[in-house]
């Protein structure tokens, strides 16, 4: 059974730097072709793509957000992390960890997101 | 970059047929997967590959993928179908990159 988690704060201020964790099992980031990304959904708005990492490292960044984003992983605990520098009250948003078993394949498996909210 | 552009709704009578559309250059030569998110939960992989169901996922959803424009049908709508559809892509013209569509609200009448 694939199951994926998002954690991190709820509440972070502006100018900050967030830090959230995808905690995963059912798959191994060390088998070819998986990747985890990062999709955030701010309320009542539509779905963003921000980053994704590839089995061998190979990583991707929405161009808009490259400058603020870092996606790393650790395959021994079966995680990936992604840092987001100088948080700002639009960034405020739902954020899922999704899985996608190959280049070009759709993400099958969603965590079940965590609100993340900008404020001071 | 990528952009694909979805109708902000749709309404549709109980029985009748849903089609949703996602607009984008040439994407009909470009693999596109749809997703429904009903409210406070994730979004879930209705339709991948154009055209090919998750297992799990009614017959009622089909797909295609021509031109400029990718269309999601949705056939028999049923009340539970009422969500929110988003459709995505890999742009491997800009180093492989995702893209999500702008979403279309389904209401069921």
């Amino acid at each position: 059974q694939i199951t994926l988690k998002e954690s991190g704060p709820t509440l972070v201020k502006p100018t900050q730097t967030l830090t959230l964790t995808c905690t995963f099992s059912g798959f191994s980031l060390s088998t070819s072709g998986v990747g985890v990304g990062w999709i955030r959904q701010p309320p009542g708005k539509a779905l963003e793509w921000l980053a994704l990492i590839y089995w061998n490292d190979d990583k991707r960044y929405s161009p808009s957000l490259k400058s603020r984003l870092t996606i790393t992983k650790d395959t021994s605990k079966n995680q990936v992390v992604l840092t987001m520098t100088n948080m700002d009250p639009v960034d405020t948003a739902t954020y899922y960890c999704a899985l996608a078993n190959d280049y070009g394949d759709p993400f099958d498996y969603w965590g079940q997101g965590t609100l993340v909210t900008v404020s001071s | 970059s990528y952009v694909l552009t979805q109708p902000p709704s749709v309404s549709v009578a109980p029985g009748q047929t849903a089609r949703i559309t996602c607009g984008g250059n040439n994407i009909g030569s470009k693999s596109v997967h749809w997703y429904q998110q009903k409210p406070g939960q994730a979004p879930v992989l209705v339709v991948y590959d154009d055209s090919d169901r998750p297992s799990g996922i009614p017959e009622r959803f089909s797909g295609s993928n021509s031109g400029n424009t990718a269309t999601l049908t949705i056939s028999r709508v049923e009340a539970g179908d009422e969500a929110d559809y988003y459709c995505q892509v890999w742009d491997s013209s800009s180093d492989h990159l995702c893209v999500f569509g702008t979403g279309t609200k389904v209401t069921v009448l």
